[in-house]
């Protein structure tokens, strides 16, 4: 078990960027989260997959925002033309496959600086 | 409407004290799962217990403990013998197992810091 591992861990762009962060799951895990964390707040749900299939994605996030499961493994999570207000830590985390009880397991996030 | 409610923004504990964290949540499914979640200043997310929504007996693990009751639709976190290490960001979380897709959700947090 190496863990939910997240690339890069930090990135600062200009306002008008695309970027694109990598999540690589815990193996055996077929779900897999996406959040966005402000400081001193609560992870904000983005989307979710289970295996390829993309289930649900947050109605507070703009058509800037896409995320992709290819094959049921790594992820990507894309945001293009980015603004200020995108300036966040967007966090990782996978899920086994079944159960309630599953509890998630995070990466370290990678840290979003718009300047 | 917010589904997880953490109505203490800060909370202060003496070295050795009980602390407990309050969570409130909405769901209209019978079948939800409560995680809680530590989050030091480093930022890494540590899973600390979890309630089943059909679980008879309260969770416990280790100093952890929650206090469940369903019919408030309230599952505390209570830490025992505080410690400073203990002083970090605790989040509350909910999974819907019928509505939502195995969706997780977080609470905005409760900041504790230990005294010595």
């Amino acid at each position: 078990d190496t863990g939910v591992s997240q690339n890069p861990r930090h990135k600062i762009t200009k306002r008008g960027q695309n970027v694109t962060f990598r999540c690589d799951p815990i193996s055996e895990h077929n779900r897999l989260y996406w959040y966005r964390q402000t400081l001193g707040q609560g992870p904000e749900f983005l989307t979710y997959f289970q295996n390829e299939a993309q289930l649900e994605k947050s109605r507070l996030l703009s058509d800037r925002f896409s995320a992709e499961r290819p094959k049921g493994s790594f992820s990507t999570l894309e945001i293009q033309r980015t603004e200020q207000g995108d300036s966040a830590m967007y966090l990782c985390a996978s899920s086994a496959t079944t159960g309630l009880h599953s509890p998630l397991h995070f990466g370290n996030g990678t840290r979003l600086t718009v300047t | 409407a917010q589904k997880i409610t953490q109505t203490q923004p800060g909370m202060f504990v003496q070295e050795k004290e009980a602390v407990t964290l309050d969570c409130t949540y909405d769901t209209s499914d019978q079948s939800y799962g409560l995680f809680w979640y530590k989050q030091p200043s480093s930022g890494e997310m540590i899973f600390l217990i979890y309630q089943g929504s059909y679980d008879e007996q309260n969770a416990t693990e280790g100093r952890y403990s929650l206090n469940f009751q369903k019919a408030r639709k309230s599952a505390n976190l209570v830490i025992s013998a505080s410690q400073l290490g203990d002083s970090a960001m605790y989040f509350c979380a909910m999974r819907e197992g019928e509505t939502s897709y195995d969706k997780v959700i977080f609470g905005p947090g409760t900041s504790l810091s230990v005294i010595p």
